[in-house]
């Protein structure tokens, strides 16, 4: 079966700092993975996607995803946060199946000015 | 650029009760997910359509049923409303192509109360 993991119920940032949001996969095959972002009481918005090709994802609002087959990862990642970049972060493999998404337990980011 | 739209946005419902989901995908997009938030929860799938036909089935109550229609917007149908369907329900459009490499989009969501 097809899961993913993020192991941080909250990540806390300042303003300014780097931050990572991680996430763990675990599929048989080539992983298809996603990251979305949920503000309050709105509807998923999409942020990157690795399919195939360079390990490194570049995606809206200057974030970006490293994929790291030999640890299984899929972190996402900003140089520098902002305030408004506070919000429930979900990691998501594609099914190979159906095609349905399987989504992380999300993880919810705080940047604090 | 178009999105998901979904209708209505806030229902509140009884138990017992029935209630019906729209969603309109975004325009060329041939196939429709529905998943299903609960509090604190990530979103799970429940059911999808592919030019009109189920393409997969996931943990949806056989009280529920979707369909989707000519115009690609998709309908679910709940019925006997039960406490615990009290959640944010998503659509999302996508177009599919044989990798599967498309990205879902995602509608506001419907928030269904029970009481």
């Amino acid at each position: 079966a097809q899961s993913v993991a993020q192991p941080e119920d909250q990540v806390n940032v300042a303003e300014g700092n780097p931050l990572t949001v991680k996430c763990t996969y675990s599929v048989s095959g080539n992983p298809y993975l996603f990251w979305y972002v949920q503000y309050p009481n709105r509807g998923l918005q999409f942020l990157l996607k690795y399919i195939t090709g360079d390990n490194l994802v570049k995606g809206s609002y200057g974030f970006e995803a490293e994929f790291n087959k030999s640890q299984t990862s899929f972190h996402l990642k900003k140089p520098s946060a902002l305030v408004s970049d506070s919000a429930l972060y979900f990691c998501a493999v594609r099914d190979m199946g159906g095609g349905k998404l399987i989504f992380g337990q999300g993880t919810e980011l705080s940047v604090k000015p | 650029a178009a999105g998901v739209i979904q209708s209505p946005r806030h229902l509140i419902k009884e138990k017992r009760e029935t209630a019906t989901l729209k969603c309109y995908p975004i325009p060329r997009h041939d196939t429709v997910y529905w998943y299903q938030q609960g509090p604190g929860q990530d979103p799970q799938f429940l059911i999808s359509f592919y030019e009109k036909m189920q393409s997969d089935k996931g943990s949806i109550p056989d009280r529920f049923s979707a369909q989707q229609f000519s115009d690609y917007h998709s309908e679910l149908n709940m019925s006997s409303l039960e406490l615990g369907d009290s959640a944010l329900y998503f659509c999302a459009s996508s177009l599919r192509d044989s990798g599967r490499r498309s990205e879902q989009y995602f509608g506001p969501g419907t928030r269904l109360t029970v009481t």
